[in-house]
Order: structure tokens, then C-alpha cells, then sequence
């Protein structure tokens, strides 16, 4: 079966603009996480969609944001980039919750932002 | 507070030889404990993971890791390192749903 499908691969975007990154999960799999992935800081978790709810959410500003619509597919939005917003994003998809399955990582969006 | 503590950010290990990746934890309940693999530009990877049950856990790639509830550990080893082995490496713990990954072990396997 298919993988977590994270769209586009790669971006580059200026100080000041917003963006929007999706991932579709694995068929199936209803819940949705997001990590921002920098060297310095490692895996930092921005938030967790369930059937279209937030039900976590990390220590990032309101600037970054996600929604998540019915076929469980997950968008993120950050708005007004920073330089320091330069990253991988990684989604991740489970079956219900992580805690027993793990998640399935998609292979990232490289967001650039100069 | 829940955490996860991967000593050594570098490991380097000779090609054939026993590659070693630690792991501690802290958490006020019975974890569950993953270990993932990322290579260059690519998204992690689950090599194994232990939830309940035997101790002693066999992933992929012929690698494998013993909770030690006593020592909070749960380290990653593999008996022979492949070339194909370097990657870097994440130990993680679930607590209610949540990850709390560690901040990574990049392994170098010398020819």
C-alpha cells in the first residue's frame, strides 16, 4: 500500500510570505502528526490531528497552524516565514494512535526560506 | 517530565564490527520505546519498537534492542555493521499517545 505522501518535496519561500505543506497518510490511518526537524534543535513536535480534531499540540507560535479534512488528509500553514522557520517537516501517520503502532513518516518537505 | 537521552551524537564503528546505540528514558509510567533510522533526506524509518512482552526486540535490517526497565535503557545493537548502516539514528518513547523523540546518533561505518 502506499506511503505517508508529503507534498511538494522541496520549497524555497521569502521572509514574510506564507506556505502551506500537505501530507496524505497511509489509507486508513486517521491520525496525523507533524515534526519541524532542524540540526540544532532535532525533531520538534508541532501538533497531532485525529479525525479532523487537534489533539496535541507542541510549543510553536500561532503562526504555524494544520488542518485536517475528512479523508484524514493533513495540511500545515505557516505564515509569515521566518529565516529561523527553515526546516524539514516531516508528517506521520497511525492507525488510531501511535502508542502501539508507531508511525509511518512521510520523506519530508525541505522548506527554505530566504 | 518525560525524556529521551541518546549518548553520543557520533558513533563511528568499523565495517563487520558491533555497533552499540544507547538509549535512556524517564518517564513516570511504562513507556513504549521505538527506534527509528533516517538516511539523507529521507523521512524516519521504524526498525523496531517495544510495547509489551519479551524484552528483547528484533527489527529490521538485523538489528535489535533490550528494555531494561532496572536501567531505563532500551539500547539498539547489531552484531556486524554494514556499510549501509550509516544513518542517523532516533531512540523515542510514547506516553499517551505522544513521541518524545531523542536528539539523534549519526553512525559512520569505516571501511
Amino acid at each position: 500500500k502506499a506511503g505517508v505522501t508529503q507534498t511538494p518535496r522541496y520549497l524555497i519561500k521569502t521572509r514574510g510570505q506564507q506556505v502551506t505543506l500537505s501530507c496524505s497518510p497511509i489509507s486508513g490511518h486517521r491520525s496525523v502528526s507533524w515534526y519541524q526537524q532542524t540540526p540544532g534543535q532535532g525533531l520538534q513536535f508541532l501538533f497531532e490531528y485525529f479525525s479532523e480534531t487537534q489533539r496535541n499540540k507542541g510549543n510553536f507560535p500561532g503562526r504555524f497552524s494544520g488542518r485536517q479534512f475528512s479523508n484524514s488528509r493533513s495540511e500545515m500553514n505557516v505564515s509569515t516565514l521566518e529565516l529561523g522557520d527553515s526546516a524539514l517537516y516531516l508528517c506521520a501517520s497511525s492507525f488510531i494512535g501511535s502508542q502501539n503502532y508507531g508511525y509511518t513518516f512521510g520523506s519530508g518537505t525541505r522548506l527554505t526560506v530566504v | 517530565a518525560q525524556s529521551v537521552t541518546q549518548l553520543g551524537s557520533h558513533v563511528s564503528v568499523s565495517e563487520g564490527a558491533l555497533v552499540l546505540l544507547r538509549c535512556n528514558y524517564s518517564s513516570s509510567v511504562p513507556p513504549y520505546l521505538f527506534w527509528y533510522v533516517q538516511y539523507p533526506n529521507q523521512g524516519l524509518q521504524l526498525l523496531l519498537k517495544y510495547t509489551t512482552g519479551a524484552t528483547l526486540v528484533k527489527g529490521i535490517n538485523g538489528f535489535e534492542a533490550e528494555f531494561k526497565k532496572s536501567e531505563t535503557s532500551f539500547h539498539l545493537t547489531k552484531p556486524s555493521a554494514h556499510m549501509s548502516d550509516a544513518a542517523e539514528y532516533f531512540c523515542a518513547v510514547n506516553i499517551g499517545n505522544q513521541f518524545y523523540f531523542g536528539t539523534g546518533t549519526s553512525l559512520t561505518v569505516i571501511p
